[in-house]
């Protein structure tokens, strides 16, 4: 069975701080791996990766692929308390997405 | 720009009563639909996905189901409805796969359903 797994399963930080969350999956047919942000309503979608040790980059957020761990890091840098929310992995097999149970992040001022 | 409307946003139901969740994207033709739902601490778990109209999969046996009677539109239903029925129910489109790319999904902003 298809499976991902994130963690830590929530964190708390302090804004300034560095933080990098973790993904991995098990996942037949794998085609790509997505990061979502979800704050009160819809997942918004933040990176897909396909290839390994591409880090793909958007402000203060990265994130790269290693195919042969099965894994991938999601990066905040210098985090501000609007990065406040659950972060999930999914992993696409074919024509499906398979949803980690997200790690939820607090800033504090 | 393509845009995914779901409604309604909340709805309180008592067990045993019919449900109807709608789901509408703009913008895009031919999409990839899904239904999913999401309970508290646990991941999304997908319900029906489909690939085009009157084509609907099903993940999960369950007292659900689901339709897609236009190009872009996807509706969740129930004749009875359970207390586990309880949820987040989201719709999401993206635009077709095929064997070479994957696309991400984009999502609507849910619906909160809560069985009494």
């Amino acid at each position: 069975e298809d499976k991902v797994v994130q963690s830590p399963l929530s964190l708390v930080v302090h804004e300034g701080d560095t933080v990098t969350l973790n993904c991995s999956y098990e996942v037949t047919n794998f085609r790509s791996l997505l990061w979502y942000k979800q704050e009160k309503k819809a997942p918004t979608f933040l990176f897909m990766l396909t290839s390994s040790g591409i880090e793909k980059k958007s402000g203060r957020l990265s994130s790269i692929l290693d195919k042969k761990e099965l894994s991938s890091i999601l990066n905040i840098t210098a985090t501000q308390t609007g990065d406040s929310a659950i972060y999930l992995c999914a992993v696409v097999g074919f024509q499906k997405l398979v949803f980690g149970t997200g790690t939820r992040l607090l800033v504090s001022p | 720009s393509q845009t995914i409307h779901q409604w309604p946003a909340t709805l309180v139901q008592p067990v045993g009563s019919p449900l109807s969740l709608e789901c509408t994207v703009e913008g895009t033709s031919n999409p990839n639909l899904y239904w999913y739902r999401q309970a508290a601490g646990r991941g999304l778990q997908l319900l029906f996905y489909s690939v085009g109209i009157g084509q609907i999969s099903s993940e999960v046996p369950q007292n659900l189901s689901a339709s897609r009677p236009q190009d872009r539109q996807f509706i969740l239903s129930s004749k009875k409805l359970l207390l586990s029925d309880s949820g987040f129910y989201l719709c999401a489109w993206s635009e077709a796969l095929d064997r070479r790319r994957s696309q991400p999904q984009h999502f609507g902003d849910g619906t909160r359903l809560s069985i009494l």
